[in-house]
């Protein structure tokens, strides 16, 4: 069955620093899909990015930014010049092409980001 | 548009009192998901259904039912609440597989 390793519970930063969020996952399919998913104090979740497997072109959306790697089986998060409104908690997900209605959630990690 | 709306927000349960939780969307997804958030574990998929009248069980369904009457909602059900079950529940739906799912605001239960 598919898994997803986010190893990382905690992670404090001040402001302006950059942090990379990792994710590691595990699944024997070779069409998946990979997401990343905030969700801020507020506690609702709130969708970030979605990539397949056959698209390994990083992605770069204004301050967030993903690196996905096969071969490390990897889809790491990256935040540059983080703020405030960063502090969430982020979940990486992955679902399975032969099993597309289980999406499996890392257990999240927790950003805190201090002014 | 709401998107995917959720009642109650928040509710107390005695062990052993049965609820009943709604998630209503308004985007016409055919996809509809709960899942329940427990500290440290991530959100685990507990039933789903890919369309009106179907339902599948996910990773932990035991101790809930649902049911999907009609394309917007998805009920799910918790016949006798047990202590275990209290949790934060999400309701997602997505357009078609392997889509992107759009959740809910949660509730948030507690057991008694």
């Amino acid at each position: 069955a598919q898994k997803v390793t986010q190893a990382q519970t905690e992670i404090s930063v001040v402001e302006k620093e950059d942090v990379t969020l990792d994710c590691v996952y595990e699944t024997r399919d070779t069409t998946y899909y990979l997401f990343w998913y905030k969700q801020p104090p507020s506690g609702e979740l709130v969708f970030l990015i979605r990539r397949n497997s056959f698209d390994e072109q990083n992605e770069i959306s204004g301050r967030y930014s993903w690196n996905f790697q096969k071969s490390t089986s990897s889809f790491n998060f990256t935040i540059t010049a983080s703020q405030v409104v960063d502090s969430a908690v982020y979940f990486c997900a992955l679902s399975e092409a032969g099993n597309n209605n289980d999406m499996r959630f890392g257990a999240g990690t927790r950003l805190t980001v201090k002014p | 548009n709401a998107g995917v709306t959720q009642t109650p927000k928040f509710r107390v349960l005695k062990t052993g009192q049965s609820m009943t939780l709604l998630c209503a969307q308004d985007m016409n997804h055919e996809y509809m998901y709960w899942y329940r958030q427990d500290p440290g574990m991530g959100l685990r998929l507990i039933h789903y259904s890919v369309g009106e009248g179907t339902t599948a069980k996910g990773e932990v369904p035991d101790g809930y039912n649902v049911s999907r009457l009609k394309k917007q909602n998805f009920l799910l059900g918790l016949e006798s609440a047990a202590p275990s079950q209290t949790s934060v529940y999400f309701c997602a739906s997505s357009y078609m597989e392997w889509e992107t799912q759009y959740f809910g605001p949660g509730t948030r239960l507690l057991v008694l």
